[in-house]
Parts: C-alpha cells; structure tokens; sequence
C-alpha cells in the first residue's frame, strides 16, 4: 500500500474550518483514501473516504487532487470535540489491511 | 445496540502468564482485525479474519493467537512469548467488500505486573 504523510500537528479555532493535508505521491489507480480520527484513549473513528471524485458527508469533505498525489480533509466548522489525531490512510481493496501511520494532532481551542 | 463490544477495559498481566481479550461484534459482518497501539503511535496489525474458521497474521503476529470459530467473536490470546504485552488493543470489524470501512472497540489496555 502507498504510504501517507502527514503534518504531525496543527491548531484550529473553534467554528472554524480545519483542513487537513495529506500527501500520498505514490499511491496506484486502485487504491482509496481514507480518512480515520481518534480521540484520545477511544477506538478509531471512520470518518471519510474517495478514490477520485470528491466526497463529502455529514461529517466532513474530501478534496482529492486530480493526479490523486494529495488530498485535503475539510472539517467545515470545528468544534471542541474534534480534538482527535486524524489518520489518512490509503486502502488497496483487496488487501483488507488499513496502515495506520502517526496521523495529525488537531488541537481545536476556543 | 449494534457494535463491537470488548473486555475487559483494563487487563493485567502476570509474568509467564498468558491472558486472553474479548472482541463480540453485533453488526453480522465476516471481517474482524486485532491491532495494538503504543502510547504516542499509530495502530499496528495483528490479526486478521476474513471468514469463520480462518485468519492470517498481520504485521506483529509473533506471541499472540487468534480463533475465530464464530462470526460474532474474535477472541486474542497474548501469550507469554509476548516479551512487550503493555499497550492498547483494539478490535474491529468490517462487512467484506470492495469498500472497507472499519468499526472499532472501544480497546482493551493491558499492562504488566
């Protein structure tokens, strides 16, 4: 599977939007991105995922570049709550295994 | 209440000791993974199954140990070949498709006596 960088922290204020990089430069054309966050001591919470369009939900947006090298995790308006590491994560369908790397530390502050 | 449910929340170990964490799932799906985490870093694989009946390792294997006889459950033995047991576990579980989206426990931290 491709692996991910991403920032190791970053700040946001509350109501806000957060928007968090991800670069995967060496991800393949059957390979998804997915994004997970968990908050601390909690089991890891599935947030979004795309291959190549962008995808939004209740949650979040995701903005994946058209060569597919980077994408932008977009929380709209941050709450308190959102304090979590955010893990980007690019999948191959057929492996069943997700890679979890360090992930960003997203600090919301009022 | 659909979910996965794992226990105990807190575990301890004796040296030599081989203990065992519970993964119960609700959602019916054939998929279930066991991973470890250490304090400050990412969650690593240990187990995986795709089907009843069968698993296959993940990337940190050595001194644990896996059953999976049915679909609900997915119990990990940490054995006492496991020289570094301290850490968070946790469980998940996924429908097996072209998609896979993980949910996961709530872990089980385990510690050293």
């Amino acid at each position: 599977d491709a692996k991910t960088t991403q920032p190791t922290s970053m700040d946001c204020a509350e109501g806000r939007a957060a928007n968090l990089p991800c670069n995967h430069s060496t991800i393949s054309g059957n390979e998804y991105v997915y994004w997970y966050r968990q908050i601390h001591s909690q089991g890891p919470q599935y947030i979004i995922h795309g291959l190549k369009n962008n995808e939004t939900n209740e949650m979040a947006s995701l903005i994946i570049t058209e060569d597919r090298k980077s994408s932008t995790l977009i929380l709209p308006h941050a709450t308190l709550r959102d304090t979590a590491v955010y893990y980007c994560i690019v999948y191959k369908a057929a492996g069943n295994k997700l890679t979890f790397g360090g992930g960003t530390r997203v600090l919301v502050k009022p | 209440d659909g979910g996965i449910t794992q226990s105990p929340k807190y575990l301890f170990r004796k040296e030599g000791q081989n203990v065992t964490l519970s993964c119960e799932q609700n959602l019916n799906h054939d998929a279930m993974y066991w991973y470890r985490q250490d304090p400050g870093q990412g969650l690593r694989l240990i187990y995986y199954s795709q089907i009843v009946n069968d698993f296959q390792k993940g990337d940190i294997a050595e001194g644990y140990s896996v059953s999976r006889e049915k679909k609900e459950s997915f119990p990990l033995t940490v054995t006492s070949a496991q020289k570094n047991p301290t850490a968070f576990y946790l469980c998940a579980s996924s429908m097996t498709s072209l998609q896979n989206i993980q949910y996961f426990g709530a872990g089980t931290r385990l510690s050293v006596l």
